[in-house]
């Protein structure tokens, strides 16, 4: 089974719109660690927001909010008044248990932003 | 502030060419990761350090890999015997470990290997 799901390969929005990224993941771990990374054209992986397994609130950076459903076992990236500068694959990826600091990474959702 | 740094940014090699690839993490980070992308895909775990020590390494990776970070700072992956199969982009990234908490990884620009 895989570990984390992302199960829009694209997704279109208007500039200004919030925009949801999906991810579900599967772990029976009861700490662990979801993180969204943004991968624009040029290559490089950009750390936007991290969540534990034990935060009781969802984590928020500026523009960007995660929507932590723990039961539902999803943890979906929120982006609000989107910029054109959003473009990019984003990938939701998971820290799973105490004992390691691997990231297993879903297959990213490809965000255009449209004027 | 520098950011984690990688060399080459491309490589061009033949198969059953051995490759190096050089890391350097932003200097305060204990921490050092490798991993793989290849097109479409997510990036794909092969290994990390605390300081010297290499703390996991993926079953998934090859005898022909071998990484080392000998005095804890920069990191070398070395591929042996390279394979078509090898071409992939190799990224790296550091981390600041402390305390029991582990924090955000962040990235290189990645080294782009291709195997003809």
């Amino acid at each position: 089974a895989q570990k984390i799901t992302q199960t829009q390969p694209g997704m279109f929005v208007q500039e200004k719109e919030a925009v949801t990224l999906d991810c579900t993941y599967d772990t029976s771990d009861p700490s662990y660690g979801l993180f969204w990374y943004k991968q624009p054209s040029s290559g490089e992986m950009i750390f936007l927001i991290y969540q534990g397994s034990y935060d009781q609130q969802n984590a928020t950076e500026g523009r960007y909010s995660l929507n932590f459903q723990k039961a539902r076992k999803s943890a979906n990236l929120v982006i609000s008044a989107s910029q054109l500068g959003d473009s990019a694959m984003y990938f939701c990826a998971m820290r799973e248990g105490p004992n390691t600091d691997k990231l297993i990474f879903g297959t990213g959702t490809r965000l255009q932003v449209f004027p | 502030d520098t950011g984690v740094s990688q060399n080459p940014r491309h490589k061009i090699t033949k198969r059953g060419q051995n490759v190096t690839f050089r890391c350097d993490p932003i200097s305060e980070h204990n921490r050092l990761y490798w991993y793989r992308q290849t097109l479409g895909q997510g990036p794909e775990f092969l290994t990390y350090f605390q300081n010297e020590a290499q703390l996991e390494k993926s079953r998934l990776l090859s005898d022909r890999f071998s990484a080392e970070r000998p005095k804890g700072s920069f990191s070398t992956l070395e591929i042996q015997r390279t394979e078509q199969g090898d071409s992939a982009m190799y990224l790296c990234a550091s981390s600041y470990w402390g305390q029991g908490l582990s924090y955000e990884q962040y990235f290189g620009p990645g080294t782009r290997l291709t195997v003809t």
